[in-house]
Parts: structure tokens; sequence; C-alpha cells
């Protein structure tokens, strides 16, 4: 298996332009999580699927940022318009979901640069 | 809502010698706990975790760690360090009784091993 694959791998653009990053989980695996990691406030839970249906929402900084999962195989994550403090690393991960303790698996992460 | 914290940002250590990482929760329930290792410019990576029964867990690369209850810690070590381990480390947690799928991690403690 390819693992979570995640593009692009970096992105740099300017601030006001719309941002899509990709996501494809494991397949077969049931659960799919977005992370956001930065210096200041570590890694963080943006939001999270099951079956393509989102969960929780909770961790969404605010309304310039959306998700979806049209299907079992692939996730976006878009931020419009993007703004200097959406610098981060994103990160997906996806999980089986048949038991709490299940091992969440891990992309390699979109490095994004906002201008 | 359940809080992780990792006091170390940084360790640094010499080759061969010892390891102990802290991990120290706050829940009001019953909790999970996890360790992940993150390698520079990679995704994260599952080295143990604790579920039920035995306290001492094993992990990969050598690793273990023993869930405290009374003192609401989950210490990582390792007996001898290898130059391979330098990464950045994770606890996390996931509580049990609201079946919340998300995981709640640290702040990270960066190990750094001198030869």
């Amino acid at each position: 298996d390819a693992g979570v694959i995640q593009s692009p791998r970096h992105e740099v653009t300017e601030m006001g332009q719309e941002v899509t990053l990709r996501c494809k989980p494991i397949s077969g695996h049931d659960y799919l999580f977005w992370y956001r990691q930065t210096m200041m406030r570590g890694l963080e839970l943006l939001i999270y699927f099951n079956n393509n249906v989102p969960i929780d929402d909770s961790g969404m900084p605010e309304d310039r940022f959306s998700a979806k999962m049209p299907n079992a195989s692939f996730s976006t994550l878009k931020i419009q318009p993007s703004e200097p403090r959406d610098s981060a690393v994103y990160f997906c991960a996806s999980s089986p979901g048949v038991y709490l303790e299940d091992e969440q698996f891990f992309g390699p992460g979109t490095r994004l640069t906002v201008l | 809502a359940q809080s992780v914290t990792q006091l170390d940002s940084q360790v640094p250590v010499f080759e061969e010698a010892p390891v102990e990482l802290r991990c120290n929760y706050s829940s009001s329930v019953s909790v999970y706990l996890f360790w992940y290792v993150q390698y520079p410019n990679q995704g994260l990576q599952l080295l143990l975790k604790y579920t039920t029964g035995a306290t001492l867990v094993k992990g990969i690369n050598g690793f273990e760690a023993e869930f405290k209850k009374s003192e609401t810690s989950f210490h990582l070590t390792k007996p001898s360090a290898h130059m391979s381990d330098a990464a950045e480390y994770f606890c996390a947690v996931s509580e049990l009784d609201t079946g919340r799928r998300a995981l709640t991690f640290g702040s990270g403690t960066r190990l750094q091993v001198q030869p």
C-alpha cells in the first residue's frame, strides 16, 4: 500500500488567494483526519470524517476553511481567502476506525506558505 | 476536555545513553495513550500505545512506556539511544467515553542524539 498521499507537498501562495490541499487515504480506512502543525500551536485537529461524513469540525479555525470528502478515496481542505497566519504544515491521516485505539496513519504533509 | 503536557521541548542525550521523554495527561474519563514519532519532513508514525491490561507497553525501535494512572503519566523510555532516534516525539490521548476518534497531542519533544 502506498500509504496516505497528500498533494501538493509544498505550496507557496499570496494572501487572498484560494488554496486547495488534497488527500487520498489508505484504501479501506473509514476515518479521515485533517491536522495542522505550527510552531505556536503544535499539532491540532481541524476536522475528521467517518465514511465520508464530517463528524467533528470544531477545530476548523473560521469560515475561510472548508473540507470535503466526496468519496472514500479523496478529500480536500480549502482555504479561501488565505492569510499569512495560515502558513503551517497540514497533515492528513486515515484510520480503519474499527476500534477506538486504531492507529492513525499520517501522510507526509503539505507545507503551506502564505506571503 | 483532555489535555497532554510534554514539559521538555528538547532532550539532548549522548549516543548509547538512556532516554526518557516525559508525558502527563489530564482527563476526567478513561483514556488511551499513544506515542508518535516524526522524522524530519515526514508525517507521524505510531511508536506504541496503551489501551488496557499491562501498564508497561513495548513499541518499535526498542522504545517502551509505562502507564501510571496515579501519576497521570505515560513516559517514554529507551535503554540506549541511537543516532537514528533523533526526531520529534509526540504524546497523544484519546478519551474512551466520548467515542470521539480524534487524538489530542502534546506539544512535542525533540530528541537530540549527540555522538
